[in-house]
């Protein structure tokens, strides 16, 4: 079973700070997905990594992909209300999901 | 583009009754759809991957003469859960699979009374 462990559970700062938030595989995947989810809503694709030591930048958002692909995370500068959420990182085998339990980010204005 | 739609978005059931869940690609077509379950303060677990004109397949746990899954067209695969029962309320979410991207649904949350 390839398991995905996301760090911290939960998140609250205040706003204008920088956060990051961590996803840890036991295992690699073709590829690894971070979504934000809000309560009652299905999760919504940030980015896709694909190769080890990969950075995405999305916005105040950045992404990074480890050298072995077991790892990543993201880091969301000056954060904002609208960032709160849950985060979730998902890797991809053969196109099937396997998600982290999340990481909840609140931003308080 | 490609968005993914679910009806009814709340659902609220006696137990023992059955309770069936559409999810529909509104803009693409889509071979295979995915469902998920997700309670409360959890993450999403898979719980079977439905294809266009065949039998789904199941996810370990997931028993699959109680969701029951057709995926009859390749905009439209249904999950009809049978003789509900408290245990089953959760939040349902489907995605449909283009392009090697999954495109989520909304969600249907059910109650089970």
């Amino acid at each position: 079973t390839q398991l995905l462990e996301q760090s911290p559970q939960f998140l609250s700062i205040q706003e204008g700070e920088n956060l990051t938030v961590y996803c840890n595989s036991s295992s690699v995947f073709s590829s690894l997905q971070w979504y934000r989810q809000e309560p009652g809503e299905g999760p919504v694709l940030l980015v896709t990594v694909v190769t080890g030591g990969e950075v995405k930048k999305l916005k105040r958002l950045t992404f990074q992909f480890g050298d072995a692909r077991k790892d990543s995370s993201l880091h969301i500068t000056a954060a904002q209300t609208g960032d709160t959420g849950l985060y979730l990182c998902a890797g991809d085998d053969d196109y099937k999901l396997s998600f982290g339990a999340g990481t909840t980010v609140t931003v308080r204005a | 583009g490609a968005v993914v739609s679910q009806h009814p978005s709340r659902v609220i059931c006696k137990s023992g009754t059955s309770v069936k869940i559409e999810c529909r690609s509104l803009d693409f077509q889509a071979t295979t759809m995915f469902w998920y379950r997700q309670f409360p303060k959890q993450s999403l677990m898979l719980m079977a991957t439905s294809n266009e004109g065949s039998k789904a397949t199941y996810e370990q746990g997931v028993e699959k003469d109680k969701f029951l899954i057709n995926h009859a067209s390749l905009t439209l695969s249904t999950l009809t859960v049978t003789s509900a029962h408290p245990e089953d309320s959760s939040f349902y979410i489907c995605s449909a699979f283009s392009q090697e991207t999954q495109y989520f649904g909304p969600g249907t949350r059910l109650l089970v009374l």
